[in-house]
C-alpha cells in the first residue's frame, strides 16, 4: 500500500502554460504539505494544511495556488509555469504539525 | 529564522566502516529532528525522529544523537554496506508554524 502519492511522476510543460500536481495520503494524516527541492538539491517548505486550512505559505508566487479537497488530498496548482519552476515538487503528510513526516515518490517538473 | 548545515557534503567509505554525518541548526528552540534518506529519483525515506527531549535514538544499525543546546546532531551508521549508498538528510521542526527546515544533504556512497 502507497501511504503518500503523487501523480504524475514526471511533467513536461511549456512556459505559460498551467498545471497540477495531485497528491493523497492513505495514512489518515490531518496535516499536508508541498516541498520544492531545486537543482542543488535543497528542500524547502512552500505550503503546509491542517484538517483543510492552510498553516503556511512560505513566500511563494501566488501564481502557485494549494487546494485541499479533503483530508486526505492536497493538489498544487501552477499558473504561468516560468522557467524557473523546473524542480522536484515533493508531497508530505503527518499527523500533527511537529511529528514524523512522510513522503511522496515526488514529481519532477520540466518547463521548456 | 532557522539554518541547517550538514558536513561534510559528500562522504565515500569502504564497505564495513563505521561512519558519523554531521548536522548542526542555528535555533535550539526546536521540537524534534529527524533524518531521512533519498535515494537518486526517489522520494524521502523517514529514518529516525528524535524528540527535543531525547539524547538518541537508534534504529537497526542507525543511532542518531542530539544535543539541542549545542545546535547539533549526529547519525552513526555501523558496518555500513553498499545499499546505504544515498544522501542523508536532516531537518528540525522549530518556529512558530513548527515547519520543517531542511539541511543541504551528506551524499553517501559506499565501496564494496
Amino acid at each position: 500500500d502507497t501511504a503518500v502519492s503523487q501523480t504524475p511522476k514526471y511533467l513536461v510543460t511549456q512556459m505559460g502554460n498551467d498545471k497540477s500536481i495531485k497528491c493523497e495520503q492513505n495514512l489518515g494524516h490531518d496535516t499536508m504539505y508541498w516541498y520544492k527541492q531545486d537543482s542543488k538539491k535543497f528542500l524547502k517548505i512552500m505550503f503546509s494544511y491542517n484538517n483543510k486550512e492552510l498553516i503556511i505559505n512560505e513566500t511563494v508566487p501566488n501564481r502557485f495556488s494549494p487546494k485541499s479537497p479533503d483530508k486526505a488530498h492536497l493538489n498544487l496548482h501552477i499558473n504561468s509555469l516560468e522557467l524557473g519552476d523546473s524542480a522536484v515538487y515533493f508531497c508530505a503528510s503527518s499527523q500533527g504539525a511537529s511529528t514524523e513526516q512522510f513522503f511522496g515518490p515526488g514529481t519532477r517538473l520540466t518547463v521548456l | 529564522k532557522q539554518e541547517v548545515t550538514q558536513i561534510p557534503a559528500a562522504l565515500s567509505v569502504p564497505e564495513g566502516e563505521n561512519l558519523v554525518l554531521n548536522c548542526s541548526f542555528t535555533d535550539s528552540a526546536i521540537y524534534n529532528l529527524q533524518w531521512f534518506r533519498q535515494d537518486p529519483g526517489k522520494g524521502l525515506t523517514s529514518l529516525l525522529l528524535i524528540q527535543s527531549s531525547q539524547r538518541e535514538q537508534t534504529s537497526g544499525r542507525l543511532n542518531a544523537s542530539l544535543d539541542k543546546s549545542s545546535g547539533r546532531s549526529t547519525l552513526y551508521i555501523a558496518a555500513s554496506q553498499p545499499g546505504d549508498s544515498a544522501t542523508y538528510l536532516c531537518a528540525v521542526h522549530s518556529g512558530s508554524a513548527r515547519q520543517l527546515t531542511f539541511g543541504s544533504g551528506t551524499q553517501l556512497t559506499v565501496l564494496p
